[in-house]
């Protein structure tokens, strides 16, 4: 089975500035098809999580710019450009190449 | 709307079971594959089941496997979960999500998640 590890586990941040967190997989995460199934998800205190990208670093529609993916292999990253108040929640890797498996989540706080 | 309603949770002692429904609607429910994931009080994601489109084929997490049966009626646009020999581990809230293999897209849509509390 794949094991997907976040870090940090907690990301305290000032409003404007950039967050980043990393996922590291225990296997490579390119299908027999070519393409990479990592995605960034979102969740909100209280809320169902929201895809926010995928495929490493498609953002999903609706989802704003300052949201990036990158990566490949077995190392990816999620970056906030500038922090705003509503990105506060707890944001999960989450790789479709071999069933499903979720990393443990970040938690994205104010300081 | 693109839309997911779960229903059917509760409270349930153990070993006891419990049917989850997931209600599609807004869209062609028939081409999505779909998911069954389950989120523990205070803790993160965990992926319990998937079916194909067409429901040929089917998985699960070992944590589930051998109690727990995914089904789908195209038919009524319906998702199903048939949850047996309940255990307190089990309890969380479960969510139902779709998955388009080909656009590279999992999980793209969620239900607001229906809860499950094994407990005597």
């Amino acid at each position: 089975d794949i094991v997907m590890t976040q870090t940090p586990l907690s990301s305290p941040v000032t409003l404007g500035q950039p967050a980043s967190i990393s996922c590291r997989s225990s296997q490579s995460l390119v299908h027999s098809d070519g393409n990479t199934y990592l995605s960034w998800l979102q969740q909100r205190p209280g809320q169902p999580p929201r895809l926010l990208i995928y495929k490493i670093s498609n953002r999903f529609s609706g989802v704003p710019d300052r949201f990036s993916g990158s990566g490949a292999g077995t190392d990816f990253t999620l970056k906030i450009s500038r922090v705003e108040a509503e990105d506060v929640g707890i944001y999960y890797c989450m790789q479709a190449t071999q069933l499903r498996t979720f990393g443990q989540g970040t938690k994205v706080e104010i300081k | 709307e693109v839309q997911l309603v779960e229903s059917g949770g509760g409270l349930v002692q153990p070993g006891g079971s419990l049917r989850l429904s997931c209600a599609a609607s807004g869209f062609t429910f028939s081409i999505y594959e779909m998911n069954w994931v389950r989120q523990a009080p205070g803790k993160g994601l965990e992926w319990v089941s998937y079916i194909s489109d067409s429901g040929n084929t089917i998985y699960y997490a070992d944590s589930v496997k051998g109690r727990f049966t995914i089904s789908r009626d195209n038919a009524k646009n319906s998702l199903y979960l048939q949850m047996s020999s309940l255990r307190a581990e089990d309890t969380a809230v479960y969510y139902c999500a779709r998955d388009l293999w080909y656009t590279g897209l999992f999980m793209d849509v969620w239900g607001q998640g229906t809860t499950v509390t094994v407990s005597s």
